[in-house]
């Protein structure tokens, strides 16, 4: 089955850049979607199909995607962007299922 | 807005059963795939089974296959996932999500809140 691997953890300070990686076999060739969960809150959709972002989302927030890693931006890095994040792709090599990045937790400074 | 509001969870003993409905407004229900996803208590996310927009393909991770049944009435625009053989792994906050595509499956752009189920004796 595909593996999808995140550091456990990233920290950055106020205003600069968090780079969040994805790592996985020839993810290039897969659509990779990002999600955002703070502490007690559901899940919310941040960034899909690799590098579009849904309606409401700020334009910090932004991905990219080659060879065997996706990466999520967040820009300008803010205290309340504080929260896990989660990669995610859709699986169809043998049966079709969904899978998800162990998640990383963004620390804020 | 989509709405997408869970319930049915509880402590349950192992080996019984549970069923989960998740009501859903604020959509067209009908046109989209529909999931379940799940969190264990301090773990990450699990996708657990997916439904298409007309119920004709159905799909479940290894991990419930076999023991939980997702299904869905349009006329009620709600989702269910019937859960037998429940252990205590099974513990956790599931969640319902919708998928932007009809049939399974991409991502999940819209969630419900989540409802809690203890598997304990």
């Amino acid at each position: 089955s595909y593996v999808l691997t995140q550091p456990p953890s990233v920290s950055v300070a106020p205003g600069q850049t968090a780079n969040i990686t994805c790592g996985g076999d020839n993810i290039e060739r897969k659509s990779v979607h990002w999600y955002q969960q703070r502490p007690g809150q559901a899940p919310v959709l941040v960034v899909y199909d690799d590098r579009f972002r849904p309606s409401g989302i700020p334009e910090r927030f932004s991905g990219s995607n080659s060879g065997n890693t996706a990466t999520l931006i967040i820009s300008r890095v803010e205290a309340g962007d504080e929260a896990d994040y989660f990669c995610q792709v859709w699986d169809t090599s043998g049966d079709h299922r969904g899978v998800f990045g162990g998640g990383t937790k963004l620390t804020v400074l | 807005q989509v709405q997408l509001v869970e319930s049915g969870g509880g402590v349950v003993q192992p080996g019984r059963s549970l069923r989960l409905s998740c009501a859903a407004s604020g959509f067209t229900f009908s046109n989209f795939a529909v999931h379940w996803l799940r969190q264990a208590p301090g773990k990450g996310l699990e996708w657990a089974a997916v439904i298409s927009f007309d119920g004709s393909e159905k799909y479940y991770a290894d991990s419930v296959k076999g023991r939980f049944t997702i299904s869905r009435d349009n006329s009620k625009n709600t989702l269910y996932l019937q859960m037998d053989s429940l252990r205590p792994e099974d513990t956790a906050v599931y969640y319902c999500a919708s998928d932007a595509l009809k049939y399974s499956g991409s991502y999940f752009d819209s969630w419900g809140q989540g409802t809690l189920v203890t598997v304990s004796s």
